[in-house]
């Protein structure tokens, strides 16, 4: 079945570097992925989308990949904040299915 | 728009105890969705409605679960005789079915389920 494997956490870096969340999914035909944020106490918010091959999501400073040759998604920000911490879901749903498929999910703390 | 609303936000009962959990969708979101979170892991589906129609679900819906949306807007989520292995958030989320697909589903802050 479809599933989606994320770096494991938390992380923990600096305000100002560069960020990196490993994503890789398995599925069938030509899946759409998601990045999803979680805020504390919020509920889960798109961050960026990719719906097909070499395309590239991007949303407040983030971007991501669709690598179909290595079955990948990697999260990337150039330098990130502290208001950046939360946990970041790599997802991924078949052409014509209604669910989401999530990783575990990635804690990543920005200290000032 | 007052987003995906949820209640109560936490529950606390003792294992054997139903439980009946509340999601008010975003007015005109025909498409509503449930999810479990257990901690550290990421959401895994459970069912979807379309209108008052429950349309899939996901084996992981066993038969103490059930889930209604009696007029097509508020969903109910019933858990019988609850397990210790029932703990989680549970979240409900909404989309409408004009235009955009799954990218326009918006999610509500969850049910946080502890059972002791």
């Amino acid at each position: 079945g479809n599933s989606v494997t994320q770096m494991e956490g938390p992380v923990t870096l600096s305000e100002e570097a560069f960020l990196t969340i490993n994503c890789t999914y398995t599925a069938t035909g030509y899946p759409s992925l998601f990045w999803y944020v979680q805020y504390p106490g919020e509920g889960l918010q798109l961050l960026l989308k990719a719906t097909k091959a070499d395309d590239k999501g991007s949303n407040k400073g983030f971007e991501a990949t669709y690598r179909k040759e290595t079955t990948s998604f990697h999260l990337e920000k150039g330098s990130v904040q502290v208001s950046d911490s939360a946990v970041y879901f790599c997802a991924l749903s078949s052409q014509g299915a209604q669910k989401l498929v999530f990783g575990q999910g990635t804690r990543l703390t920005i200290n000032p | 728009d007052t987003g995906v609303s949820q209640n109560p936000r936490h529950k606390i009962t003792k294992r054997g105890q139903n439980v009946t959990f509340r999601c008010d969708p975003i007015s005109e979101h025909n498409r509503l969705y449930w999810y479990r979170q257990t901690l550290g892991q990421g959401p895994e589906f459970l069912t979807y409605f379309q209108n008052e129609a429950q349309l899939e679900k996901s084996r992981l819906l066993s038969d103490r679960f059930s889930a209604e949306r009696p007029k097509g807007s508020f969903s109910t989520l019933e858990i019988q005789r609850t397990e210790q292995g029932d703990s989680a958030m549970y979240l409900c989320a909404s989309r409408s079915i004009r235009g955009a697909g799954l990218e326009k589903l918006f999610f509500g802050s969850g049910t946080q389920l502890s059972v002791l």
